[in-house]
Formats: structure tokens, sequence, C-alpha cells
């Protein structure tokens, strides 16, 4: 079974603070993704990655950073926290590839504060 | 813009029933459509996909059915038990596996 694991479950961060959200897949996924859901919002698309040191913008990447050195990890960082990014964060990864399953795996989440 | 779209927010059915969960999409260039279920605290999980070359797919009570005239899925539980009772997302990929959310339905289904 894919397994993607989320450093922490809840976080709660003071505004200014710069905020470290890790996610480690281990299943050889060549994607990665980091959403965030807020209530009635659906899943939103922060960055994504597609290879080792390579990242793409999602639809809302403003307020967000991502690194990825190393294929089984996905880093999302918040420069300076501030509270309308309080919400739950979902990281996923999935085979990539054309014509290759499209289907993600996500983590359990981590639900960020900010105060 | 939004491009994939799940009108009703939330649908309550009584237990052995079928739920009938829908989704429009806007863009003609999506070629998969999936279908994830989520508790509280825990993060989505897949359930069900259909390729765009297809109208059907059925996986035991799971079936989804894509109507691309019309630009719409549905995905429908047969019969329906209280631990089916979750949010319900529908997705669209492009490529590669990034894929777009609607907003979820949130299905509560009656013993």
């Amino acid at each position: 079974d894919v397994k993607v694991t989320q450093s922490s479950r809840y976080l709660v961060k003071r505004t200014g603070e710069k905020v470290f959200l890790e996610c480690v897949q281990d299943m050889d996924h060549e994607n990665m993704f980091w959403y965030r859901q807020d209530p009635g919002l659906g899943l939103r698309l922060i960055y994504f990655s597609y290879d080792v040191k390579m990242k793409e913008k999602g639809d809302i990447p403003e307020g967000y950073s991502v690194s990825r050195e190393k294929k089984e990890r996905f880093s999302l960082i918040l420069e300076s926290a501030s509270t309308n990014q309080t919400s739950m964060y979902l990281c996923a990864s999935s085979l990539g590839g054309t014509g290759r399953s499209h289907e993600q795996y996500f983590g359990p989440g981590t639900r960020l504060t900010v105060t | 813009d939004q491009q994939v779209k799940q009108n009703s927010p939330s649908l309550s059915v009584q237990e052995g029933r079928i739920s009938i969960l829908n989704c429009d999409y806007t863009n003609s260039m999506f070629d998969y459509f999936l279908w994830y279920k989520k508790y509280p605290a825990e993060g989505p999980t897949f359930l069900i996909s259909i390729s765009s070359i297809k109208d059907k797919n059925e996986d035991g009570r799971f079936t989804v059915f894509l109507n691309k005239s019309a630009k719409h899925l549905s995905l429908h539980i047969v019969p329906s038990q209280p631990g089916d009772s979750a949010v319900y997302f529908c997705a669209a990929s492009v490529w590669g596996g990034k894929s777009t959310f609607g907003d979820g339905t949130t299905l509560t289904v009656k013993p």
C-alpha cells in the first residue's frame, strides 16, 4: 500500500513565523502535490512537483513556497504565516507520466492554526 | 472560473437506497475523471475513476457514469450504507495526474 505521511497532524503557529510542512511518500511516485482544504471550497492546489527539484504553481501559490530535494519528500513553506493561512493542508502523490494512473494518494492532513 | 462543479453541497438518503452524486465540468480537455471519499480528520481516498473514452465504470456498489456531450458525470452508490457517509469529491485531470477538484458533496446515509 502507498503510504503518504505528513510531519504533524496539528500545528499552532504565530503570525509572522516561518512554517515548514513536510510530506514523505514511500512508493517512488514522480508527482507530489500540496493542497489546502477550507469549508465549502474543496481542495485547492497550492504547488505540485513532477520531478526532483521541479515545481509548478497551482491555483493559490501566493504566500507559499515548496522544496523537493529528494524524490520521496516534498516540503511546503509558509515564509511568514498569516491568519488567513489557517487551514487543513493535504499532501498527495501519484505515479505520474503519460498514460499512467492518475489516482492520487493523500496523507492524513495537517491542521494548521495561525494566531 | 470553476472548472469542476458539484452543485449539491449535501445529500441525505436512507440506508439501502441509491445515492447519486453529480458533477459538472467545463474543460473539454479533461481526459480522466475520479471520485474520492473523505472522512473527517483523514485525507481523501481514491474511490473510482473513468477514462474519457468510456461512459461507465463499475466497482462493486459504486458506478461512475460519464456523459461527455453534457460534460457531466455521476457516482451511483447502490445500496447505500451508513459507512458511506462522508464527503465525496469529484476530480478531473488533463495530464500526469494533476487534478482539479470540485467543492465536495457531503453524503449522509441514515439507518
